[in-house]
């Protein structure tokens, strides 16, 4: 079953601060992060493997809480170039299988 | 050099046509995917290939028939196109297939089916 993303979609002025959260029905192995920018491919963002592990990659970070099965991105202090759709990708234990969540479209505007 | 590049970059053809996409990857890793993305965005896994050996296949219909002639390359031919084939197809690699690493994707093949 495709992981829930939350919200939809979200406009931010430059600077300001965003969650997006991720969460699956099913118990996750891992949870990995995507930014697809209009009209190019999903670029990799950062992979989260154990429960409470938390990354951060400049201003994007993320968490991820095994128990709850969810995952959030946290962008802080927005960029232009932070606009595109994110997505979050679970693995529930079975090898090599990511299932993309529902995405959200973050627009950021000055 | 492309890590991941597929061909055609566009397709636009008629129902019940026959089309194939191409895919290869330069980054020497293990494992091939196609994934499909509809309008409203949903990335859907369609095949896994690890070195050559088809490991995923999630209920695709038997109109698509993926191919992998050696491990670093993945082609996708399709039979009989429905309208609703119309959607951007993603080839991508990753290292391995025992837990997935990082994605590496093509630059997609839009298929728009008349």
């Amino acid at each position: 079953q495709q992981p829930v993303q939350s919200p939809q979609a979200v406009i931010l002025r430059e600077g300001e601060d965003a969650v997006i959260n991720c969460s699956s029905s099913k118990a996750l192995y891992s949870v990995h992060w995507y930014r697809q920018k209009h009209g190019e491919a999903p670029v990799f963002l950062m992979i989260l493997l154990k429960g409470g592990e938390q990354k951060g990659h400049d201003k994007i970070s993320a968490s991820f809480n095994e128990k709850k099965q969810q995952s959030s991105l946290y962008l802080t202090a927005s960029q232009l170039s932070y606009s595109g759709t994110y997505f979050c990708g679970t693995e529930t234990g079975t090898a090599s299988k990511l299932t993309f969540g529902t995405g959200t479209r973050l627009q950021v505007t000055l | 050099d492309t890590a991941v590049s597929q061909t055609p970059k566009y397709l636009v053809t008629q129902m019940g046509n026959d089309k194939s996409i191409k895919c290869e990857q330069n980054l020497g890793h293990d494992t091939m995917y196609w994934y499909k993305q509809d309008s409203k965005k949903f990335l859907k896994i369609m095949f896994s290939y690890n070195n050559k050996e088809l490991i995923i296949n999630e209920t695709v219909p038997n109109r698509f028939s993926p191919k992998s002639p050696d491990k670093a390359h993945l082609n996708l031919h399709i039979n009989s196109l429905e309208l609703g084939d119309s959607a951007v197809y993603f080839c991508a690699s990753s290292r391995d297939s025992t837990n997935t690493g990082e994605l590496f994707f093509g630059e997609g093949s839009r298929l728009t089916v008349l």
